[in-house]
């Protein structure tokens, strides 16, 4: 079953730590994606990733760091920078190239406590 | 950088009409223009999208219609079900292929 997994669905942390939030996808997609989702405000791009080793800032990356050592993962770290780190994360992926079309995970919803 | 809005924020249709909604964007040079559905506490599922060479594309009861002049693009749902309620987000491409600018969401309650 191809596809994009997003790992574990609910995740608690207590103030302070960072967590690192799995995104792994088996559909051989160049590009992957993160998202930050809050009520109302939509989808908002914290980082990408086009190629293996390289990832570009979105538009909230503070506080966030990512990795892309892999073609088929894409772990996302909330750090104790993070203000405001309770959200609902979700990863996407997409072809590359020519291909427009963005496929997202399940999400993690993330609770700092 | 591309700003995409849409209206209405919340619809209600009663079960059996149509659901149309809204979405404008700014930057000329956007040329994919995607439309995601997703229910409560799951990821988006893409559900229809449209590139900027065709006018509308139609899938079953769904279809999305396109104005460049205008620069908006329209989602409709005919013969509204209750499994269609859910937020409906619509997008569009910004700095060529690699990265989507999202609108904010629209709330689609289909009244049975």
């Amino acid at each position: 079953d191809g596809g994009i997994t997003q790992s574990p669905k609910y995740l608690f942390r207590k103030e302070g730590q960072n967590v690192t939030l799995s995104c792994e996808q088996n559909l051989n997609h160049d590009a992957m994606y993160w998202y930050r989702q809050d009520p109302g405000q939509g989808l908002r791009l914290i980082y990408y990733s086009q190629i293996v080793n390289d990832f570009q800032k979105g538009d909230i990356a503070e506080g966030y760091s990512v990795s892309r050592e892999k073609k088929e993962s894409f772990p996302l770290t909330v750090t104790s920078a993070q203000k405001n780190p309770t959200a609902f994360y979700l990863c996407a992926s997409r072809s590359g190239g020519s291909y427009n079309e963005q496929f997202f995970g399940p999400g993690t919803r993330l609770t700092v406590l | 950088g591309e700003n995409v809005e849409q209206h209405p924020s919340t619809l209600s249709v009663q079960e059996g009409d149509s659901a149309v909604i809204k979405c404008t964007y700014s930057d000329s040079a956007s040329n994919y223009f995607p439309w995601y559905k997703q229910e409560l506490g799951k990821g988006p599922q893409l559900i229809i999208d449209i590139r900027s060479n065709v006018g509308e594309k139609k899938d079953q009861r769904i279809a999305v219609t396109l104005n460049k002049t205008a620069k908006h693009f329209s989602l409709h749902i005919t013969e509204t079900q209750p499994e269609d309620s859910a937020v409906y987000f619509c997008a569009a491409t910004l700095y060529g292929n690699n990265r989507l600018a999202f609108g904010k969401g629209n709330q689609v309650v289909v009244i049975p």
